[in-house]
């Protein structure tokens, strides 16, 4: 069955220093990808997606995610993280096989120290 | 726009019972998906309604159904309520609810069974 999977379930980090989230999923097939947000109390948000093209894709408040085919994966990154980024992080896929849902990870909380 | 709307926010309900929550979509959206969030399973989908069929059904019980209106808005129910119930459950719009398309999401609806 497709999954994703996102490896570091917890992470803190100081202010100002770099943020790496990995994601991975399994499907062989043609896939969208996604990085969702939910902060303390508020709904999901997008960060950025990939559709096709640049594999390396820019979202919201300095954050961009690269989509490497040949690993499965589209890592979040950000170059330096402020105290307001303490959030939970989904990735998300959805699949070109007319299911339309979206298949989460499993959330990564992020937790950024002033 | 206004944005994807839920309503109740919060619910308690026991054992046994049922409930039945609603989803407003983004004005224009015609595919509404369910999720429900939990801290064990995270983000799993529900179902998708499009044009008031359902199109896709997650691996729920049948305790878990839902419908949609000619206006889009879309309503689930979840019959003799269990424990395990106890979740956020997400509802979740877009266009016409294709792959390719950004799913936007509401607050949600925080359902506690006793």
């Amino acid at each position: 069955a497709q999954s994703v999977s996102q490896h570091n379930h917890h992470v803190i980090l100081s202010e100002a220093a770099s943020l790496e989230l990995g994601c991975n999923y399994s499907y062989g097939g043609t896939v969208n990808l996604f990085w969702y947000v939910q902060y303390p109390g508020q709904h999901l948000q997008l960060l950025l997606k990939y559709f096709s093209g640049d594999p390396l894709v820019k979202g919201i408040k300095g954050f961009e995610a690269e989509f490497i085919k040949s690993k499965f994966s589209f890592n979040l990154r950000k170059p330096s993280v402020q105290w307001s980024d303490t959030a939970e992080y989904f990735c998300a896929v959805s699949l070109m096989d007319s299911s339309y849902k979206l298949i989460f990870g499993s959330g990564t909380r992020l937790l950024v120290r002033p | 726009k206004a944005g994807v709307t839920q309503t109740p926010r919060y619910l308690i309900k026991t054992r046994g019972q049922q409930v039945t929550l609603s989803c407003s979509p983004i004005s224009g959206h015609r595919s509404v998906s369910w999720y429900q969030q939990t801290p064990g399973q995270g983000l799993q989908f529900l179902f998708e309604y499009f044009s008031e069929t359902q199109r896709n059904k997650g691996n729920f019980p049948g305790r878990f159904s839902g419908r949609q209106f000619s206006n889009s808005r879309s309503e689930m129910n979840v019959s003799t309520l269990e424990l395990g119930d106890s979740a956020l459950y997400l509802c979740a719009s877009s266009l016409e609810g294709t792959y390719q398309e950004t799913q936007y999401f509401g607050p949600g609806t925080r359902l506690l069974v006793l």
